[in-house]
C-alpha cells in the first residue's frame, strides 16, 4: 500500500484566495484525521470522520475551514478566504478502526503558507 | 484538562550511548499511550503503544517505553543510539473514555545523535 496520500505538498497563496488540501486515506481504513501542525500550538485534531461521515469537527477553528469526504478514497479540506495565520503544516492520517487503542498513520502534510 | 507533557524541547546524546525521551500525562482514568516519530518533511510514524500488561512495551528501530502509572509517565528508551536516530518525537495519549482514538500530543522532542 502506498500510505496516506496528499496533495498539495506545499501550497504558497495570497490572503483572501481559497485553498483546497487533498488526502487519500489507506485502503480499507474507516477513519480520518485532520491535523494542523505550528510552532506555536503543535499538533491540533481539526475534524475526524468515521465511514465518510465528519463525526468530530470541534478543533475546527472558525467557519472559513470545511472539509468533506464524498467517498471512502477522498477527503478535502478547504479554507475560504485564507489568512496569513493558516500557514502551518495540515497532516491527514487514517486508521483502520476507530478504537482508542488504535495507531494512526499520517501523510507526508501539506506545507501551507498564506502571503 | 487532559494533556501530555514532554519537558525536553531537545535531548542530545553520542552515538552509541543509551537515549531516553520524556514523557508524562494527566488523563482521567487509564489511557491508552503512544510514541511516534517525524522525521524531515515527512509525516509522523508510529513507534509503538502501551494498550495494558507489561510496563515495558517494544517497538520499531530499537525502541522501547516504560509505562509508570504511579508516575503517569511513558519514558522513551533506547539502549544504544543512531545517527539515524534524530528526529522529532511525539508522545501522545488515548483517553480510553474518548470513545474513539482521539490522540492528545504533547509539544514534541527534538533528539539529536551526534557521531
Amino acid at each position: 500500500d502506498a500510505g496516506v496520500i496528499q496533495s498539495p505538498r506545499h501550497e504558497v497563496t495570497e490572503m483572501g484566495q481559497e485553498v483546497t488540501l487533498r488526502c487519500k486515506p489507506i485502503s480499507g481504513h474507516d477513519y480520518l484525521f485532520w491535523y494542523r501542525q505550528t510552532m506555536m500550538r503543535g499538533l491540533e485534531l481539526l475534524i475526524y470522520f468515521n465511514n465518510n461521515v465528519p463525526i468530530d469537527d470541534s478543533g475546527m477553528p472558525e467557519d472559513r475551514f470545511s472539509a468533506k469526504m464524498p467517498n471512502a478514497s477522498f477527503s478535502t479540506l478547504k479554507i475560504q478566504p485564507s489568512e496569513p495565520r493558516d500557514s502551518a503544516v495540515y497532516f491527514c492520517a487514517s486508521s483502520l478502526t476507530g478504537g482508542e487503542e488504535s495507531e494512526q498513520f499520517f501523510g507526508p502534510g501539506t506545507r501551507l503558507t498564506v502571503l | 484538562a487532559q494533556s501530555v507533557a514532554q519537558p525536553e524541547d531537545q535531548v542530545n546524546v553520542a552515538e552509541g550511548n543509551p537515549l531516553t525521551v520524556k514523557c508524562t500525562y494527566s488523563v482521567s482514568g487509564n489511557p491508552y499511550l503512544f510514541w511516534y516519530v517525524q522525521y524531515p518533511n515527512r509525516g509522523l510514524q508510529f513507534l509503538l503503544k502501551y494498550i495494558t500488561g507489561d510496563n515495558l512495551v517494544k517497538g520499531s528501530y530499537g525502541f522501547e517505553a516504560e509505562f509508570n502509572k504511579s508516575q503517569t509517565s511513558f519514558h522513551l528508551k533506547k539502549p544504544s543510539a543512531l545517527v539515524s536516530d534524530s528526529a522529532l518525537y511525539f508522545c501522545a495519549v488515548s483517553p480510553q473514555a474518548g470513545g474513539y482514538n482521539k490522540l492528545i500530543f504533547g509539544a514534541g522532542t527534538r533528539l539529536a545523535v551526534h557521531p
